[in-house]
């Protein structure tokens, strides 16, 4: 059974315009939540993280993501987007004891 | 400090061939994941290995891919009789283990297979 949606394969966007990439996960009791960017020809590095308490997750490159426990979503944000910003973003669920499920990764390509 | 390193970068093999890919975690790292990245496709889980427990097998798509993993530290994914479809980037990642915490993933070895 599929564990992580990410329902956009590519969203382009205009820079210093907002974006929000969306993620859905199969419920579960308790899960841990990760989006990782993989910028091209690069290997994965981590974004931000939701364990528990606070919703609304920080983290770097002015991204953040808010966990909604009753609609399983995860869905990462922000407010201006820049060039660099290009890249593949994959949301990733963590349970199972110590297994990833990854998205199938959404493209963002930031227009000039 | 030295983050996962992978080697080799990019292999180029003929179909029937067997390959193997290295992956070398961060020190101190318990656990060590292997998975396949095809293109336009998601990661795909490979398979787990948590300190000196069995290893987490259930992602390998056939019998042809094997991975080992000694003295706790360095892994070898071993591809037996490569087909086309095994072309991919296989990414290795680590993590300190059980818990909450996030991988921390290698560049990756592209394989090509002619």
């Amino acid at each position: 059974a599929q564990s992580v949606t990410q329902l956009d394969s590519q969203v382009p966007v205009f820079e210093e315009a907002p974006v929000e990439l969306r993620c859905n996960y199969s419920s579960s009791v308790s899960v841990y939540l990760f989006w990782y960017v993989q910028y091209p020809n690069q290997g994965l590095q981590l974004l931000l993280k939701y364990l528990s308490g606070s919703t609304l997750v920080k983290g770097i490159n002015g991204f953040e993501a808010e966990f909604n426990k009753s609609q399983t979503s995860f869905h990462l944000r922000k407010p201006s987007v820049h060039i660099s910003d290009t890249a593949e973003y994959f949301c990733a669920v963590k349970r199972d004891f110590n297994k990833f499920y990854f998205g199938s990764g959404t493209k963002l390509n930031v227009k000039p | 400090g030295a983050g996962v390193s992978q080697s080799p970068s990019n292999k180029v093999t003929e179909k029937g061939k067997d390959v193997e890919l290295r992956c070398d975690p961060i020190s101190g790292h318990t656990a060590l994941y292997w998975y396949r990245q095809s293109l336009g496709q998601g990661l795909e889980f490979l398979i787990y290995f948590q300190g000196n427990s069995a290893p987490d097998k259930s992602g390998l798509p056939s019998d042809r891919f094997s991975a080992e993993r000694t003295g706790g530290s360095v892994s070898t994914l071993t591809i037996q009789r490569t087909q086309q479809e095994d072309s991919a980037v296989y990414l290795c990642a680590s993590s300190l283990g059980t818990g909450v915490n996030e991988q921390y993933f290698g560049p990756g070895t592209r394989l090509t297979v002619t």
